[in-house]
Order: structure tokens, then C-alpha cells, then sequence
């Protein structure tokens, strides 16, 4: 167990939806990262936040978006979902010191669009 | 841009062999390097990582693997495959080790023959 949670494991929905996945990190990280793994594209960095603030803008679509809140769990919003969005989306915590470099991983959230 | 290259999508072992998965790095800067672990239906798990410090790195599980940068390489070996390894492996770079958006390999998924 990597003390990293998100929700839901598994979601299910249509073309031209809008979901939001969720993740609690770590206690005591302050960083939030969101990871798209899909099969023809691997492992895609999306977002970093730090503390509440964005940090890093990777491959995010401007159909998504996401936050960090004051209790530092992060929200990915996917809108207008396409066929397309299907895939795993992990969220990673760190506490963001330089010493580290060790990302703890989600189980992640499997969207399926149909 | 750093990235890395995994050579072979899929390795299938003999219990009790040696396992060999390869990683080839592209970095304009110092990299910083990483293999994951993902087994099935989980996160990823870092095995080890390379910060410059010693360039033979001593992960979990009994991995272990080797920086060499006249072959800009990152091979990850184990002496002898245990039915448990069986699962995928990433390669992984980064700027630097307070820089975590990670670049990753598309993966090796590795089987162990009983």
C-alpha cells in the first residue's frame, strides 16, 4: 500500500461526458501528480501541483483540468470525454524534496468511454 | 528533452535465470534515472534510482542496475527470476532529482517460466 488513494477504481460512461477522478496523497505530501496510461500512448505525465499551486503542465488536453485543494487532495476533471479517454489515470504523491526522487503511486482510475 | 527507450516490449524468463531488461536514455543534461515496477492491477513501485552518486545502483527485491554513459545506457538485471517478478518494468528519466516529471519507457512486461 503506497498511502495514496484514488477514486473510483472503475468508471464507466459516455462520449460527451464529464467525470472527476480523486486523489488523496500521501500524509505529509505536498505534491500531486496525474499520469494518463493508455496503450498506444504508455505512461503520459499530465499535471503537477504543489501545495495548491499548478507546478508543471505536461500532454493535458484543454478538455481537462485539475486542482489541488487547502487539504492537498487533487481532483482531474475530464469533459467532453472521446473514445480516446479511455485509459488508466494514476495520481503520484512526493513530498517534493530534492533528495528523494521517489514518486508513490496510486492504483489509479480506470476510465472507459463508450 | 530527455526520454528513454526500452528494448523489448516483452521478456519471458526460466525461473532461477538471469533477468536482463534494457533502457536506453536520451538526455541533454546529467539524467536522472529510474526503474518502476508495476504488477498487476497496482501502481508502480520504484525499484531504484541513479543520482549521480554511485554508478552501480542496489534496488529492492534483489535488482540491481548499472549507469553507463559511453553506452547512455540503464540496463536493470536480477541474478535469478523468481515467479513473483513477473510483472511490468519501467524505465524512467527526469532532469533532476527534485525535477519529478518523469519521462517513461513504454515498458517491458516480463513472464517467468516455472
Amino acid at each position: 500500500d503506497s498511502g495514496v488513494t484514488q477514486t473510483p477504481k472503475h468508471l464507466i460512461t459516455a462520449t460527451g461526458q464529464r467525470v472527476t477522478l480523486r486523489c488523496s496523497p500521501r500524509s505529509g505530501d505536498l505534491s500531486v501528480y496525474w499520469y494518463q496510461q493508455s496503450l498506444d500512448q504508455g505512461l503520459q505525465f499530465l499535471i503537477q501541483y504543489y501545495n495548491g499551486e499548478e507546478r508543471a503542465k505536461g500532454n493535458i488536453l484543454e478538455r481537462f483540468s485539475a486542482q489541488q485543494f487547502p487539504d492537498l487532495h487533487s481532483e482531474l476533471n475530464l469533459s467532453s470525454l472521446e473514445l480516446g479517454d479511455s485509459a488508466l489515470y494514476f495520481c503520484a504523491s512526493s513530498v517534493a524534496s530534492p533528495d528523494t526522487g521517489e514518486l508513490f503511486f496510486g492504483e489509479g482510475s480506470r476510465l472507459t468511454v463508450l | 528533452a530527455q526520454s528513454v527507450t526500452q528494448l523489448g516490449s516483452h521478456v519471458s524468463v526460466s525461473e532461477g535465470a538471469l533477468v536482463l531488461l534494457r533502457c536506453n536514455y536520451s538526455s541533454s543534461v546529467p539524467p536522472y534515472l529510474f526503474w518502476y515496477v508495476q504488477y498487476p492491477n497496482q501502481g508502480l513501485q520504484l525499484l531504484l534510482k541513479y543520482t549521480s552518486a554511485a554508478t552501480l545502483v542496489k534496488g529492492i527485491n534483489g535488482f540491481e542496475a548499472e549507469f553507463k554513459k559511453s553506452e547512455t545506457s540503464f540496463h536493470l538485471t536480477k541474478p535469478s527470476a523468481h515467479m513473483s517478478d513477473a510483472a511490468e518494468y519501467f524505465c524512467a528519466v527526469s532532469r533532476s532529482s527534485n525535477d519529478y516529471k518523469l519521462s517513461f519507457g513504454a515498458g517491458t512486461t516480463v513472464t517467468v517460466r516455472a
